[in-house]
């Protein structure tokens, strides 16, 4: 299975700041994701990152709030702009081989 | 809009004991059917996939899939308190992601 690096793995920012969330997979995937996971519920998907293009991003979620990137197959960075509080979250990069999906560390941001 | 249901639980199971977890799922066109475990502050980690009717199985794991009735399950055999986790159930068809339910929390005393 794929070998997937996130970080900041977790980190404070003050509300009207952006981060960047960087997530490398240590071997050439076909698909990568990003998702966001809020205090005790499942996972909601934000976006399909897109190699070389725009990514595809889900109903609710907008590339002005959570612009992402995918240079290569093996990378990709999520950023969440302009944060608030309800940013608070843990967000997870995601990358499929074939079928299965696998996850990174995640990232726990608070927003104060 | 594609939906994965699970009941939240807690389900609560003596150590030893069978485990069952279930799942339904909307989108009659989904392809491959996952489970996840997830512990406490930590992310996802896949323990099972299935992608034909019947059943799979893996060591204590056995996946079960019911594609006419749209239903996947998990059973977990000789229950250990280290399975005590959320156990997300995944749908997706191809080139396309994971769709999660809400997870199940199952806890195992002993």
């Amino acid at each position: 299975s794929a070998v997937i690096s996130q970080k900041p793995s977790r980190d404070i920012c003050q509300r009207g700041t952006s981060l960047t969330i960087q997530c490398q997979v240590d071997s050439q995937v076909t698909m990568m994701f990003w998702y966001r996971q809020q205090p005790g519920q499942s996972l909601t998907l934000i976006a399909t990152a897109n190699q070389g293009s725009e990514a595809t991003y889900e109903s609710g979620f907008v590339i002005d709030k959570f612009p992402i990137s995918r240079p290569n197959l093996t990378f990709s960075t999520l950023t969440v702009s302009n944060m608030s509080p309800e940013d608070s979250s843990i967000y997870l990069c995601s990358a499929r081989e074939v079928a299965e999906a696998f996850f990174g560390q995640g990232t726990r941001l608070t927003v104060v | 809009q594609k939906e994965v249901e699970q009941n939240s639980g807690p389900l609560s199971v003596p150590e030893g004991a069978i485990a069952s977890l279930n799942c339904t799922y909307s989108d009659r066109v989904s392809q491959s059917f996952f489970w996840y475990r997830q512990y406490s502050g930590k992310s996802p980690e896949l323990i099972m996939s299935i992608y034909s009717n019947g059943d799979k199985e893996d060591g204590r794991f056995t996946a079960q899939l019911n594609k006419a009735s749209q239903y996947v399950s998990l059973l977990i055999r000789d229950s250990q308190p280290s399975d005590s986790a959320t156990y997300l159930c995944a749908v997706n068809q191809a080139g396309t992601a994971l769709i999660f339910g809400k997870g199940t929390t199952l806890s195992v005393s002993s």
